[in-house]
Formats: C-alpha cells, structure tokens, sequence
C-alpha cells in the first residue's frame, strides 16, 4: 500500500508569489491533515480537511488555504508569500475510525523556500 | 489549551547507553499521546502512542514510553542505543474527540560511538 505522497518534494519561490502543495493520502483515508515545521516555530497545525470539507483550523493568517477532493486528495495553497513561510510543509493522513484519536501517517512533506 | 513541553532540545548518549527523552504534557483531561521520530529530509514516523489502558506503551525499535497521570508526563526510553537511534523526535497529544495534534518542539538524538 502506497504512503502518504507530497509533490513537490521542493518548491522555490520569491515573495509575493503563490504556492500549490499536494497531498495524495493513503488509499482510503479521508482525513487529510497539514503542518507547517520550521526551525523556530516547530511543528504547527494548519488545518484538517474530511469528506472535502474543513473540519478543524490552526492559527494561521487567510493567506494560507486549502481544499480536498473526492478522491480524498487535498491541496494547499498559500498566496503573496513571505520570507516567514519558507518551512517543511507536512501531511498527514487518517483512517476515518482513527479521526479524533491523532493517529496519522506523515509523509515526506514539501521544502519551500521563499527568497 | 493542550501544550507539550520536550525537555532539552539536544541529547546526547553514548552507543549502547540508556536513553530516557522527556515530555510533558498540560491538559487536565488525560489527551492522547504519542511519539514520532524523524530522520533528516523526511516525514514524521509514528514510534508509539498511548489511547487508553495500559500505562507502559511499546513502540518500535525498541521504544518504550509510560504514562503517568499524576506527573503529567509520558516519557520516551530504549535500554541501549544504536548509532541509527540518532534522528529528532517529537512529543505529541491530541484531546479526544479533535484531530488537531499538538507537538512539542522536538530533542534531538545523538548516539556517540
């Protein structure tokens, strides 16, 4: 059974652009969870998509969004970025029965660097 | 709020040593738990968690961790170290019924040989 699976593994960008991150889950996990990691801040929660709908959100600015689709797959998205959001972008995929335990498989994530 | 607190973001054991991570966690409600280690350049990678039950949670690679109320804490441990031990490992916890997880800021792990 294929993992969690995250393109691009690196993304350059400069500031002011916009940024798509992708996300295939596990086959058969509709729960799709996202992490921003950095070296000051750690690991922080960004948000939680089920059955293509936001379930649960982080303190994070508007900039940042996100969407899922039926197939489960999700997409994040960050617009006008900054030097501040150059980080590991994480995924996280969920059985529904595993929903509201925390238990979740990661993949390898996405390393955008914003100059 | 849930938060997790790692203690000391470096440790450093000798090949074969004990080694004994620490974590803490803050909810007055016993939350889930968990621990991850990542290797560099790669995801995270579920070492063991405890839901309910028993205390003393076996995870892989040796990994052990136990859960203790009345000190808040859940403590990672492996009797004796291996040169592919050294990695970053992170703390987690969720309350029930929320998939938001909470991490802690991460200690990593160097085994000297």
């Amino acid at each position: 059974k294929a993992g969690v699976t995250q393109t691009p593994r690196y993304l350059i960008k400069t500031r002011g652009q916009q940024v798509t991150l992708s996300c295939s889950p596990i086959s058969g996990h509709r729960s799709v969870s996202w992490y921003q990691q950095t070296p000051g801040q750690g690991l922080q929660f960004l948000f939680e998509y089920f059955s293509e709908t936001q379930r649960n959100k982080g303190n994070f600015p508007g900039r940042f969004s996100g969407r899922q689709f039926s197939n489960s797959r999700s997409e994040m998205n960050v617009s006008t970025l900054e030097l501040g959001d150059s980080a590991l972008y994480l995924c996280a995929s969920s059985l529904d029965a595993d929903r509201g335990t925390g238990i979740q498989y990661f993949g390898a994530g996405t390393r955008l660097s914003v100059l | 709020a849930q938060s997790v607190t790692q203690l000391g973001s470096h440790v450093s054991v000798s090949e074969g040593a004990l080694v004994l991570l620490r974590c803490n966690y803050s909810s007055s409600v016993p939350p889930y738990l968990f621990w991850y280690v990542q290797y560099p350049n790669q995801g995270l990678q579920l070492l063991l968690k405890y839901t309910t039950g028993a205390t003393l949670v076996k995870g892989i690679n040796g990994f052990e961790a136990e859960f203790k109320k009345s000190e808040t804490s859940f403590h990672l441990t492996k009797p004796s170290a291996h040169m592919s031990d050294a990695a970053e490992y992170f703390c987690a916890a969720v309350d029930g019924g929320y998939q938001k997880v909470t991490f802690g800021t991460g200690t990593k792990l160097q085994v000297i040989p």
